[in-house]
């Protein structure tokens, strides 16, 4: 099993552009999260899902959107980047769809500049 | 809203010491408790989860420990080793995940 992957690993932005990070899993997992994690302030519920075509926000949703049309993938979409979303941003995902009551499963993450 | 704490932000031991990490948080209804370790510049791994019900678990050298009622867990190391070194976080998981700040370890050969 791959577990959890992310790519890119890297990406710079200019404002204003638009990107999306792409997140999979191979563990049939239905729950799938993503967070960012900024200095001092640990990680931040973006968006999560607890199955394909079930989509939810979390603590910080402004700027974000996501999709789930298959159980593997959980794009993260940036609609118009700006200098305050660079960060880093993980993906996760727990077996079930109280997902909650599971162990996480982290990718390595995508390191992100908007200049 | 759930806060999570962890303390100390940063410790640095000699290699072969015992050691506890701490964190706490406020709301007591949560459905378990999660740690985490992070190396520099990689995601985070799983050490151990406790469910709600759990007072604690074990793995190998870590052991981690939940008294729900108070709001605390603490994850003890034993004899460590400079292969510990990294930050280490806790997460709960209540009406959604909520991590800690870490505590960033570093053993000393």
């Amino acid at each position: 099993n791959a577990g959890v992957t992310q790519t890119p690993k890297f990406q710079v932005l200019k404002t204003g552009q638009s990107m999306t990070l792409q997140c999979a899993q191979d563990m049939n997992h239905e729950y799938m999260s993503w967070y960012r994690q900024d200095p001092g302030m640990g990680l931040r519920l973006i968006h999560y899902s607890v199955g394909a075509g079930i989509t939810d926000q979390g603590e910080v949703p402004n700027g974000y959107n996501v999709s789930r049309s298959t159980t593997e993938d959980f794009p993260l979409r940036l609609l118009s980047a700006a200098p305050s979303q660079t960060s880093v941003y993980f993906c996760a995902s727990s077996y079930g769809q109280l997902g909650l009551y599971n162990e996480q499963f982290f990718g390595p993450g995508t390191r992100l500049t908007v200049l | 809203k759930q806060e999570v704490t962890q303390i100390p932000a940063a410790l640095s031991v000699p290699e072969g010491e015992n050691l506890v990490l701490n964190c706490s948080f406020t709301d007591s209804a949560i459905y378990n408790l999660q740690w985490f370790r992070q190396d520099p510049g990689k995601g985070l791994t799983s050490l151990l989860l406790i469910q709600s019900s759990q007072r604690e678990q074990t793995s190998g050298r870590l052991n981690a420990s939940l008294d729900k009622s108070s709001g605390r867990s603490t994850l003890y190391i034993a004899a460590s080793q400079p292969g510990d070194s990294a930050t280490y976080l806790c997460a709960v998981a209540g009406n959604q995940f909520y991590f800690g700040t870490g505590t960033s370890l570093t053993v000393i050969p």
